[in-house]
C-alpha cells in the first residue's frame, strides 16, 4: 500500500458527459501529479500540484482540469468525454515541489461508451 | 507525448534466471527511477538514482545511473515467479517550465515456474 488513495477505482460513463477523480495524497506528501496511462500512449504526465499550487503543466487537454484543496487532497475534472479519453488515471503524491519519488495510487479505469 | 526507449519490450524466462533491461534516452536525465506495475494496481517504487555512475541494489534488483546520464540499467538476479509485471524506468531532468518524470515504454516480464 503506497498511501495514496484514489476513488473511485471504476468509472463507465457516456460521451459528453463530466467526471470527477479524487486522490488522497500520502501523510505529509505536499505535491500531487496527475497521471494518464493508454495502451498507445503509456505513463503521460498531466499535471502537477504543489501545497494547493499549480507547479507544472504537462499533456493535460483543455478539457480537463485539476485542483488541490486545503487538506491537500485533489481532484480531476474530465468534461465533454470522448472514447479516446478512456484510460487508467494515476495520481501519485512526493514529499517535496521537485520530488522525483513519486508514489502512486492504485488508479482509476475511467471507460467512455 | 514523449516515452523513453526501453528495452527489450518483453522477456520470457524460466525461474531462476537473471534479467536484464535497460532505457535510453536523446536527453540528459538528473534523476533515473525504476517502478513495477503489476495488472490493474499502480507503479510502484524500485529504486531511485541520482547521481551519473551511481549503482544501488534493493534486494535482488540492481540498477545503475549511466555515466553520459542518457541511460539507465535494471537487473534483477534469480528470478521467481512474482517478479512477473511490467517494469517502467522513468527519468527527470530540470530545466525548463516542466518538471516532471518521463517513463519508459515498459518491459513485460514473464517468469515460468
Amino acid at each position: 500500500d503506497s498511501g495514496v488513495t484514489q476513488t473511485p477505482k471504476h468509472l463507465i460513463t457516456a460521451t459528453g458527459q463530466r467526471v470527477t477523480l479524487r486522490c488522497s495524497p500520502r501523510s505529509g506528501d505536499l505535491s500531487v501529479y496527475w497521471y494518464q496511462q493508454s495502451l498507445d500512449q503509456g505513463l503521460q504526465f498531466l499535471i502537477q500540484y504543489y501545497n494547493g499550487e499549480e507547479r507544472a503543466k504537462g499533456n493535460i487537454l483543455e478539457r480537463f482540469s485539476a485542483q488541490q484543496f486545503p487538506d491537500l487532497h485533489s481532484e480531476l475534472n474530465l468534461s465533454s468525454l470522448e472514447l479516446g479519453d478512456s484510460a487508467l488515471y494515476f495520481c501519485a503524491s512526493s514529499v517535496g515541489r521537485d520530488g522525483a519519488e513519486a508514489f502512486f495510487g492504485q488508479g482509476t479505469r475511467l471507460t467512455v461508451v | 507525448g514523449q516515452q523513453l526507449n526501453q528495452s527489450p519490450q518483453s522477456m520470457f524466462i524460466q525461474e531462476g534466471e537473471d534479467v536484464s533491461m535497460n532505457c535510453t534516452s536523446s536527453s540528459i536525465f538528473n534523476t533515473w527511477l525504476w517502478y513495477k506495475q503489476d495488472p490493474g494496481e499502480g507503479p510502484v517504487l524500485l529504486i531511485a538514482l541520482y547521481k551519473a555512475g551511481e549503482l544501488t541494489s534493493n534486494g535482488r534488483l540492481t540498477a545503475q545511473f549511466g555515466i553520459t546520464r542518457k541511460d539507465s540499467f535494471l537487473n534483477i538476479s534469480a528470478s521467481i515467479p512474482s517478479d512477473v509485471g511490467i517494469y517502467f524506468c522513468a527519468g527527470r531532468r530540470y530545466g525548463g517550465a516542466t518538471n516532471k518524470l518521463i517513463f519508459g515504454t515498459g518491459t513485460l516480464l514473464a517468469v515460468q515456474p
